[in-house]
């Protein structure tokens, strides 16, 4: 069974921490995606990447960089938390091309 | 960029009925649209899709109907069942990337 697995379900952080979010999949995708799921809003894309070492700003990237030294591996990184970066995480991954991503189960963060 | 609504945002039917949820896109150039299902405690799971090139696609009790005049798109499900209450998410895309619409919550009345 094809996986995006995220190493973390539930994070509770404190105000100017850095925060690492690892996601890693198992299907040789080119593709990986990190978005934040808000009630309301929908999945926002923060930033993507199609390739090792690519990588692209979404649509609400301030705040957040991500790292991917290996094609399987897709990190999300909180530079300093804010209470307003509380949310679901969502990591998916697609192969090239015009695809349906797989999703992660997500990680629910809490920045206190 | 592309900008993705969706309606309605909560749907209650009756066990049996028919769901239907609607989505608009902005960026005529799109020409992928999946729907997504996330279940309580899940990651959105891709249940059908569509490509620019099809008007209409069915799977089972789902289908997804395409009018690329007027830029929208529509999930029906029939002969609803109680394990279709879930939050659902349209999207649409014109490359690699996927824009989301907001999500349905849709419960089925036992």
């Amino acid at each position: 069974d094809v996986k995006v697995t995220q190493s973390s379900r539930y994070l509770v952080k404190r105000t100017g921490e850095k925060v690492f979010l690892e996601c890693v999949q198992d299907m040789d995708h080119e593709n990986m995606f990190w978005y934040r799921q808000d009630p309301g809003l929908g999945l926002r894309l923060i930033y993507f990447s199609y390739d090792v070492k690519m990588k692209e700003k979404g649509d609400i990237p301030e705040g957040y960089s991500v790292s991917r030294e290996k094609k399987e591996r897709f990190s999300l990184i909180l530079e300093s938390a804010s209470t307003n970066q509380t949310s679901m995480y969502l990591c998916a991954s697609s192969p090239a091309g015009f695809y349906g991503y797989t999703f992660g189960s997500g990680t629910r963060l809490t920045v206190v | 960029g592309e900008n993705v609504e969706q309606h309605p945002s909560t749907l209650s039917v009756q066990e049996g009925d028919s769901a239907v949820i609607k989505c608009t896109y902005s960026d005529s150039a799109s020409n992928y649209f999946p729907w997504y299902k996330q279940e309580l405690g899940k990651g959105p799971q891709l249940i059908i899709d569509i490509r620019s090139n099809v008007g209409e696609k069915k799977d089972q009790r789902i289908a997804v109907t395409l009018n690329k005049t007027a830029k929208h798109f529509s999930l029906h499900i029939t002969e609803t069942q109680p394990e279709d209450s879930a939050v659902y998410f349209c999207a649409a895309s014109q490359g690699e990337k996927l824009t989301f619409g907001t999500g349905t919550r849709l419960t089925i009345i036992p």
